[in-house]
């Protein structure tokens, strides 16, 4: 059971350049998550989904696109990458309501130089 | 109202001390406060988590003290050992209004021989 994937684990962007964070669970989850964890910040929420084709704005969107077109499938999209996006980005899942906790992916380090 | 307050950011014990981290919530509707533990490199790990309709909830070394009135919640780690070196985060939650986690700002334990 592989849990919450996320790839690459590392990545040096250019200001301006865009990438694609990817993030897949295996775990049937409804609800995703994109955070991003600064040092003495703790994790910002991002964007969520709370089911295929349903995403919505966390706390700190600007910068940033997601999509899910697919249960398993949460990708995380930044456009004109910016030093402030330098961070280390992690995707969560969780099946929501009764049935506790989110389980993490192992993160993205990013740094845009 | 959505913030959730972490303290200390930094913890030093030493080896078979008592751990305490403190957190403070100002949501009356979160309803689940749960605890991350997060080694270097790795994603956050849920720890233990308590509903607040309980004072204490204990898993083996781990211990969570829940003062509803006061609205705050604190870790407690007895016995504490080299391998509980780790940030730790605590969240909260309303579970059945928008599934999001809202976490403080994480606290570095270091626990010496």
């Amino acid at each position: 059971n592989a849990g919450v994937t996320q790839t690459p684990k590392f990545r040096i962007l250019k200001i301006g350049q865009s990438m694609t964070l990817q993030c897949t669970q295996d775990m049937n989850h409804n609800y995703m998550y994109w955070y991003r964890q600064d040092p003495g910040m703790g994790l910002k929420l991002i964007y969520y989904s709370v089911g295929a084709g349903i995403t919505d704005k966390g706390e700190v969107p600007n910068g940033y696109n997601v999509s899910r077109s697919t249960t398993e499938d949460f990708p995380l999209r930044l456009e004109l990458a910016a030093p402030s996006q330098t961070s280390v980005y992690f995707c969560a899942s969780s099946a929501g309501g009764d049935n506790y906790g989110y389980t993490f992916g192992s993160g993205t380090r990013l740094t845009v130089v | 109202q959505q913030q959730v307050k972490q303290s200390p950011q930094s913890l030093i014990v030493q080896k078979g001390g008592i751990s305490i981290i403190n957190c403070a919530y100002e949501n009356t509707a979160f309803d689940y406060f749960p605890w991350y533990q997060q080694f270097p490199g790795k994603g956050p790990a849920l720890l233990i988590a308590i509903r607040p309709d309980v004072s204490e909830k204990k898993e083996g070394r781990f211990t969570i003290s829940f003062n509803k009135s006061a609205k705050q919640f604190s870790l407690h780690i007895m016995d504490s050992q080299p391998g509980d070196s780790a940030t730790y985060f605590c969240a909260s939650q309303a579970r059945y209004y928008t599934d999001k986690l809202i976490f403080g700002t994480g606290t570095r334990l270091q626990v010496f021989p």
